[in-house]
Protein backbone atom coordinates (compact mmCIF):
# COMPACT_ATOMS: atom_id res chain seq x y z
CA UNK A 1 0.00 0.00 0.00
CA UNK A 2 0.85 3.27 -0.44
CA UNK A 3 0.56 6.29 2.23
CA UNK A 4 -0.38 10.21 0.49
CA UNK A 5 -0.54 13.19 2.21
CA UNK A 6 -1.19 16.83 0.33
CA UNK A 7 -0.59 20.16 1.59
CA UNK A 8 -2.52 22.28 1.84
CA UNK A 9 -5.75 20.80 2.42
CA UNK A 10 -7.40 23.67 1.58
CA UNK A 11 -6.67 27.35 0.98
CA UNK A 12 -8.64 30.57 -0.60
CA UNK A 13 -7.35 32.22 -3.04
CA UNK A 14 -7.76 35.41 -5.13
CA UNK A 15 -8.22 35.50 -8.62
CA UNK A 16 -4.72 36.01 -10.35
CA UNK A 17 -2.32 34.57 -8.19
CA UNK A 18 -0.91 31.46 -8.08
CA UNK A 19 -1.17 28.21 -5.61
CA UNK A 20 1.49 25.33 -5.25
CA UNK A 21 0.12 21.88 -4.13
CA UNK A 22 2.45 19.44 -2.70
CA UNK A 23 1.76 15.82 -2.99
CA UNK A 24 4.30 13.27 -0.87
CA UNK A 25 4.07 9.78 -0.52
CA UNK A 26 5.54 7.47 1.61
CA UNK A 27 7.27 4.89 -0.74
CA UNK A 28 8.81 5.20 -4.09
CA UNK A 29 6.99 5.24 -6.86
CA UNK A 30 7.12 5.86 -11.11
CA UNK A 31 4.20 7.34 -11.49
CA UNK A 32 2.66 10.01 -10.22
CA UNK A 33 -1.34 10.98 -11.22
CA UNK A 34 -2.82 14.35 -10.83
CA UNK A 35 -6.75 14.63 -10.86
CA UNK A 36 -9.44 17.79 -10.88
CA UNK A 37 -12.59 17.30 -9.56
CA UNK A 38 -15.01 20.22 -9.99
CA UNK A 39 -18.10 20.82 -8.24
CA UNK A 40 -20.23 17.91 -9.02
CA UNK A 41 -18.03 16.76 -11.34
CA UNK A 42 -16.18 13.21 -11.95
CA UNK A 43 -12.48 13.37 -11.67
CA UNK A 44 -10.65 14.27 -14.50
CA UNK A 45 -6.86 13.36 -15.43
CA UNK A 46 -4.76 16.57 -15.63
CA UNK A 47 -1.44 15.19 -15.88
CA UNK A 48 1.14 12.31 -15.50
CA UNK A 49 4.16 12.92 -13.88
CA UNK A 50 7.10 10.53 -14.20
CA UNK A 51 10.03 11.32 -11.95
CA UNK A 52 12.83 12.29 -14.27
CA UNK A 53 11.02 13.45 -17.55
CA UNK A 54 8.28 15.90 -18.36
CA UNK A 55 4.93 15.73 -17.30
CA UNK A 56 2.33 14.04 -19.92
CA UNK A 57 -1.00 16.82 -20.00
CA UNK A 58 -4.06 15.39 -21.07
CA UNK A 59 -6.21 17.37 -23.42
CA UNK A 60 -7.42 20.46 -22.45
CA UNK A 61 -4.80 20.97 -19.81
CA UNK A 62 -1.40 23.03 -20.70
CA UNK A 63 1.93 23.06 -18.87
CA UNK A 64 1.79 27.26 -18.21
CA UNK A 65 -1.52 26.63 -16.84
CA UNK A 66 -0.69 23.93 -14.24
CA UNK A 67 3.58 23.18 -14.28
CA UNK A 68 4.21 20.06 -12.31
CA UNK A 69 7.45 19.22 -10.81
CA UNK A 70 8.88 15.70 -9.83
CA UNK A 71 12.10 16.17 -8.32
CA UNK A 72 12.18 12.35 -6.71
CA UNK A 73 9.93 9.39 -6.14
CA UNK A 74 8.31 10.30 -3.61
CA UNK A 75 7.35 13.64 -3.99
CA UNK A 76 5.63 16.08 -7.09
CA UNK A 77 4.26 19.54 -7.01
CA UNK A 78 1.33 20.70 -8.87
CA UNK A 79 0.92 24.48 -9.22
CA UNK A 80 -2.37 26.06 -10.10
CA UNK A 81 -1.42 29.57 -12.17
CA UNK A 82 -3.17 32.58 -12.63
CA UNK A 83 -6.25 31.45 -11.08
CA UNK A 84 -9.60 31.92 -12.00
CA UNK A 85 -12.89 31.23 -10.34
CA UNK A 86 -13.21 28.18 -11.97
CA UNK A 87 -10.04 26.51 -11.06
CA UNK A 88 -12.21 26.10 -7.76
CA UNK A 89 -12.11 22.40 -7.77
CA UNK A 90 -10.63 19.87 -5.49
CA UNK A 91 -7.30 18.52 -6.40
CA UNK A 92 -6.02 15.32 -5.81
CA UNK A 93 -2.40 13.29 -6.68
CA UNK A 94 -2.61 9.49 -6.61
CA UNK A 95 0.03 6.94 -7.12
CA UNK A 96 -0.05 3.60 -8.43
CA UNK A 97 1.93 0.97 -6.39
CA UNK A 98 3.09 -2.69 -7.23
CA UNK A 99 0.95 -2.87 -10.32
CA UNK A 100 -2.76 -2.89 -8.10
CA UNK A 101 -4.97 -0.23 -7.20
CA UNK A 102 -4.75 3.26 -7.22
CA UNK A 103 -3.95 5.01 -4.25
CA UNK A 104 -5.21 8.77 -3.74
CA UNK A 105 -4.82 11.54 -1.37
CA UNK A 106 -6.76 13.76 0.67
CA UNK A 107 -7.13 16.03 -1.68
CA UNK A 108 -6.58 19.57 -1.64
CA UNK A 109 -10.10 21.97 -1.77
CA UNK A 110 -8.94 25.12 -3.42
CA UNK A 111 -11.75 27.85 -3.89
CA UNK A 112 -10.99 31.03 -5.94
CA UNK A 113 -12.49 34.30 -5.02
CA UNK B 1 -22.29 9.47 -23.34
CA UNK B 2 -19.89 9.25 -20.70
CA UNK B 3 -17.85 6.24 -21.05
CA UNK B 4 -18.40 4.97 -17.34
CA UNK B 5 -22.03 5.22 -16.38
CA UNK B 6 -23.33 4.82 -12.76
CA UNK B 7 -26.78 4.49 -11.34
CA UNK B 8 -28.08 5.78 -9.47
CA UNK B 9 -27.27 9.34 -8.63
CA UNK B 10 -28.39 9.05 -5.22
CA UNK B 11 -30.07 6.77 -3.15
CA UNK B 12 -30.96 7.16 0.27
CA UNK B 13 -31.43 3.91 2.51
CA UNK B 14 -32.09 2.86 6.06
CA UNK B 15 -29.73 1.67 8.36
CA UNK B 16 -29.63 -2.08 7.68
CA UNK B 17 -30.44 -1.93 4.10
CA UNK B 18 -28.75 -3.78 1.22
CA UNK B 19 -27.53 -1.29 -1.33
CA UNK B 20 -26.44 -2.17 -4.94
CA UNK B 21 -24.46 0.77 -6.94
CA UNK B 22 -24.11 -0.28 -10.55
CA UNK B 23 -21.41 0.50 -13.33
CA UNK B 24 -21.83 0.31 -16.41
CA UNK B 25 -18.46 0.95 -19.02
CA UNK B 26 -18.24 1.25 -22.95
CA UNK B 27 -14.86 1.19 -23.25
CA UNK B 28 -12.24 -1.97 -23.48
CA UNK B 29 -10.50 -2.26 -20.22
CA UNK B 30 -8.27 -3.74 -17.84
CA UNK B 31 -9.39 -2.84 -14.59
CA UNK B 32 -12.33 -1.48 -13.03
CA UNK B 33 -12.31 0.35 -9.77
CA UNK B 34 -14.87 1.22 -7.18
CA UNK B 35 -13.77 4.39 -5.10
CA UNK B 36 -15.56 6.04 -1.51
CA UNK B 37 -15.19 9.42 -1.62
CA UNK B 38 -16.38 11.08 1.75
CA UNK B 39 -17.51 14.66 2.50
CA UNK B 40 -13.68 15.71 2.68
CA UNK B 41 -12.81 14.93 -0.55
CA UNK B 42 -10.46 12.32 0.17
CA UNK B 43 -10.74 9.06 -1.55
CA UNK B 44 -10.54 5.70 -0.37
CA UNK B 45 -10.11 3.24 -3.04
CA UNK B 46 -12.24 -0.30 -2.03
CA UNK B 47 -11.64 -2.60 -4.63
CA UNK B 48 -9.97 -3.60 -7.77
CA UNK B 49 -11.07 -5.97 -10.21
CA UNK B 50 -10.86 -7.45 -13.83
CA UNK B 51 -13.18 -10.46 -13.38
CA UNK B 52 -15.27 -11.65 -10.80
CA UNK B 53 -15.97 -11.03 -7.66
CA UNK B 54 -14.38 -9.80 -4.63
CA UNK B 55 -15.53 -9.33 -1.41
CA UNK B 56 -13.95 -6.94 2.16
CA UNK B 57 -16.50 -6.98 5.34
CA UNK B 58 -19.66 -5.56 3.84
CA UNK B 59 -19.31 -4.87 0.53
CA UNK B 60 -19.07 -6.59 -2.76
CA UNK B 61 -18.10 -5.64 -5.84
CA UNK B 62 -19.25 -7.96 -9.26
CA UNK B 63 -18.28 -7.28 -12.63
CA UNK B 64 -19.41 -9.48 -16.04
CA UNK B 65 -17.01 -8.57 -18.70
CA UNK B 66 -18.80 -9.56 -21.30
CA UNK B 67 -21.98 -7.39 -20.18
CA UNK B 68 -19.75 -4.42 -19.42
CA UNK B 69 -21.00 -4.16 -16.13
CA UNK B 70 -19.64 -4.25 -12.67
CA UNK B 71 -21.97 -3.72 -9.13
CA UNK B 72 -21.31 -2.54 -5.31
CA UNK B 73 -23.17 -3.95 -2.58
CA UNK B 74 -23.07 -3.12 0.84
CA UNK B 75 -24.81 -5.57 3.52
CA UNK B 76 -26.02 -4.05 6.67
CA UNK B 77 -25.65 -0.28 5.78
CA UNK B 78 -24.50 1.79 8.34
CA UNK B 79 -24.53 5.77 8.69
CA UNK B 80 -21.18 5.84 8.40
CA UNK B 81 -21.04 4.17 4.92
CA UNK B 82 -22.73 7.27 3.75
CA UNK B 83 -20.26 9.02 1.28
CA UNK B 84 -20.26 9.46 -2.65
CA UNK B 85 -18.92 5.56 -4.60
CA UNK B 86 -17.37 6.13 -7.92
CA UNK B 87 -16.70 3.84 -10.51
CA UNK B 88 -13.39 4.19 -12.85
CA UNK B 89 -12.75 2.40 -15.65
CA UNK B 90 -9.10 1.41 -16.17
CA UNK B 91 -8.55 1.46 -19.76
CA UNK B 92 -6.89 -1.97 -21.38
CA UNK B 93 -2.57 -0.89 -21.81
CA UNK B 94 -2.66 2.00 -19.55
CA UNK B 95 -2.95 3.36 -15.91
CA UNK B 96 -5.19 5.90 -16.83
CA UNK B 97 -8.32 6.33 -14.76
CA UNK B 98 -11.80 6.83 -16.59
CA UNK B 99 -14.44 8.20 -14.00
CA UNK B 100 -18.23 7.76 -13.44
CA UNK B 101 -20.04 10.65 -11.56
CA UNK B 102 -20.23 9.18 -8.75
CA UNK B 103 -23.42 7.72 -6.38
CA UNK B 104 -23.97 9.65 -3.55
CA UNK B 105 -25.39 7.53 -0.88
CA UNK B 106 -27.03 8.35 2.40
CA UNK B 107 -27.84 6.23 4.79
CA UNK B 108 -30.23 7.19 7.85
CA UNK B 109 -30.39 5.77 11.20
Amino acid sequence: SAVISQKPSRDICQRGTSLTIQCQVDSQVTMMFWYRQQPGQSLTLIATANQGSEATYESGFVIDKFPISRPNLTFSTLTVSNMSPEDSSIYLCSVESGGETQYFGPGTRLLVL
Amino acid sequence: KNEVEQSPQNLTAQEGEFITINCSYSVGISALHWLQQHPGGGIVSLFMLSSGKKKHGRLIATINIQEKHSSLHITASHPRDSAVYICAAQQGGSEKLVFGKGTKLTVNP
